[in-house]
């Protein structure tokens, strides 16, 4: 098992609406969460993290943690076309691992 | 605030060729990081440097692959002799906590 996975996708969505991203992990004991968005041919940005169970959100985004399922995931409120890009899921466990990323495509 | 620099953007060379890729942190960042990014994978981390220590270099291939981090604040990453599989992104991150990082525009390396 991975330590990080994440459903590959492709995931399309129309503009507007809400797009729901995935990923698991292996360790419980893992403290940290990320999300970055990388677009095409460009290196990794830092949308939000979250240390603690439940959820936490900034503008159009809501992450949520559930760290008895072992599952972190990003929600994209509002999805614009700008939003399309990949979304690499990355957890502390010891070190820093990340999943292969969930392609997204909003749809005008 | 300037963010994370790495240099060259690009490079090209043959198998069995060194090469050597440099990164400048946010300043202030004491927590530097170099990856590998694959095409169409996630960054897998080569090494991590707290200050000048290396703090985890568990999946850095040690027989051809070798960085440091003089003084604390730039980096190199060397790869020395390159194969047809090192063909990749190689991005360099900061983090002032160890915890969220910011990522600078990578190299990318092609090996023929």
């Amino acid at each position: 098992q991975k330590e990080v996975e994440q459903n590959s996708g492709p995931l399309s969505v129309p503009e507007g609406a809400i797009a729901s991203l995935n990923c698991t992990y292996s360790d419980r004991g893992s403290q940290s969460f990320f999300w970055y968005r990388q677009y095409s041919g460009k290196s990794p940005e830092l949308i939000m993290f979250i240390y603690s169970n439940g959820d936490k959100e900034d503008g159009r985004f809501t992450a949520q943690l559930n760290k008895a399922s072992q599952y972190v995931s990003l929600l994209i409120r509002d999805s614009q076309p700008s939003d399309s890009a990949t979304y690499l899921c990355a957890v502390n466990i010891n070190q820093f691992y990340f999943g292969t990323g969930t392609s997204l495509t909003v749809i005008p | 605030e300037a963010g994370v620099a790495q240099s060259p953007r690009y490079k090209i060379i043959e198998k069995r060729q060194s090469v050597a890729f440099w990164c400048n942190p946010i300043s202030g960042h004491a927590t530097l990081y170099w990856y590998q990014q694959i095409l169409g994978q996630g960054p897998k981390l080569l090494i991590q440097f707290q200050n000048n220590g290396v703090v985890d270099d568990s999946q850095l291939p040690k027989d051809r692959f070798s960085a440091e981090r003089l003084k604390g604040v730039d980096s190199t990453l060397k790869i020395q002799p390159a194969k047809l599989e090192d063909s990749a992104v190689y991005l360099c991150a900061s983090s002032p906590t160890g915890g969220e990082q910011f990522f600078g525009p990578g190299t990318r390396l092609t090996v023929l």
